[in-house]
C-alpha cells in the first residue's frame, strides 16, 4: 500500500544552520509524483516542489534543494542557511496512478521545523 | 490570479448538528479535492470532484459528503457532527485533477465541535 513516512517529528535549529528533512515513500506504482508543501501557522499549504518518478535529477531553488533517490525511495529536502521565516510544518506527499488518475495526495505526518534566531 | 478561497474560516458547532463548508477554486481549475487535518490522523483525503462528479473518495463515513457546481465551486457537508470531526478542512484545486498535477490549497476552515 502507498505510504509516506517523515520520521522526524520536530527539528530545532539555530538560524543559518543547514537542515535536512527526510521523506521515505512506499508505492507499488512505477508512475508516481512526489511533492513538498510548507504549512505556516496560518494553516494554508504552500506548494514547494513536484518531482515525477522518472526524473531523479536533484533540484535547487535558492536556499532550497531536493534529493530524490529511487533506490532508497527517498525524497529529502534541505534548507541551506536557515532563516526564522522557514519555521513551519513541512509535508511530503505522494500521488500515484494506481490510486486512480485523480487528485489524491497521500501525506506524511509532517515535520515541524523551528528556526531560532 | 486569485487563489483558492474557503468560507467560513472558523466555525463552532455542537454535536449532532450539521455543517456546510464552501470552496472556490482558482479560476480555470475544474478539479477540487478536500482534505481533513487533525493532530492525531494528520492530513487525510476526503474526496475529489471534477465536472460535478465525484471521482475518488477516501475512507470516511457517509456523514461526509460533497458536491460540485457547474462553476467548479464545491461544498462539503458533515451531518450529525461528532467531537472527532473537529479539524482543519482544506480544499485544493487543480486544472484537471490528474495525478501529475500540482494541487493548490486554500487557507482552510477550522471546525470545532463542542
Amino acid at each position: 500500500a502507498q505510504k509516506v513516512t517523515q520520521a522526524q517529528t520536530e527539528i530545532s535549529v539555530v538560524e543559518k544552520e543547514d537542515v535536512t528533512l527526510d521523506c521515505v515513500y512506499e508505492t507499488r506504482d512505477t508512475t508516481y509524483y512526489l511533492f513538498w508543501y510548507k504549512q505556516p501557522p496560518s494553516g494554508e499549504l504552500v506548494f514547494l516542489i513536484r518531482r515525477n518518478s522518472f526524473d531523479e535529477q536533484n533540484e535547487i531553488s535558492g536556499r532550497y534543494s531536493w534529493n530524490f533517490q529511487k533506490s532508497t525511495s527517498s525524497f529529502n529536502f534541505t534548507i541551506t542557511a536557515s532563516q526564522v521565516v522557514d519555521s513551519a510544518v513541512y509535508f511530503c506527499a505522494l500521488s500515484e496512478l494506481l490510486s486512480g488518475n485523480t487528485g489524491k495526495l497521500i501525506f506524511g505526518q509532517g515535520t515541524t521545523l523551528q528556526v531560532k534566531p | 490570479k486569485a487563489g483558492v478561497t474557503q468560507t467560513p474560516r472558523y466555525l463552532i458547532k455542537t454535536r449532532g448538528q450539521q455543517v456546510t463548508l464552501s470552496c472556490s477554486p482558482i479560476s480555470g481549475h475544474r478539479s477540487v479535492s478536500w482534505y481533513q487535518q487533525t493532530p492525531g490522523q494528520g492530513l487525510q483525503f476526503l474526496f475529489e470532484y471534477f465536472s460535478e462528479t465525484q471521482r475518488n473518495k477516501g475512507n470516511f463515513p457517509g456523514r461526509f459528503s460533497g458536491r460540485q457546481f457547474s462553476n467548479s465551486r464545491s461544498e462539503m457537508n458533515v451531518s450529525t457532527l461528532e467531537l472527532g470531526d473537529s479539524a482543519l478542512y482544506l480544499c485544493a484545486s487543480s486544472f484537471g485533477g490528474s495525478v501529475e498535477e500540482t494541487q493548490y490549497f486554500g487557507p482552510g476552515t477550522r471546525l470545532l465541535v463542542l
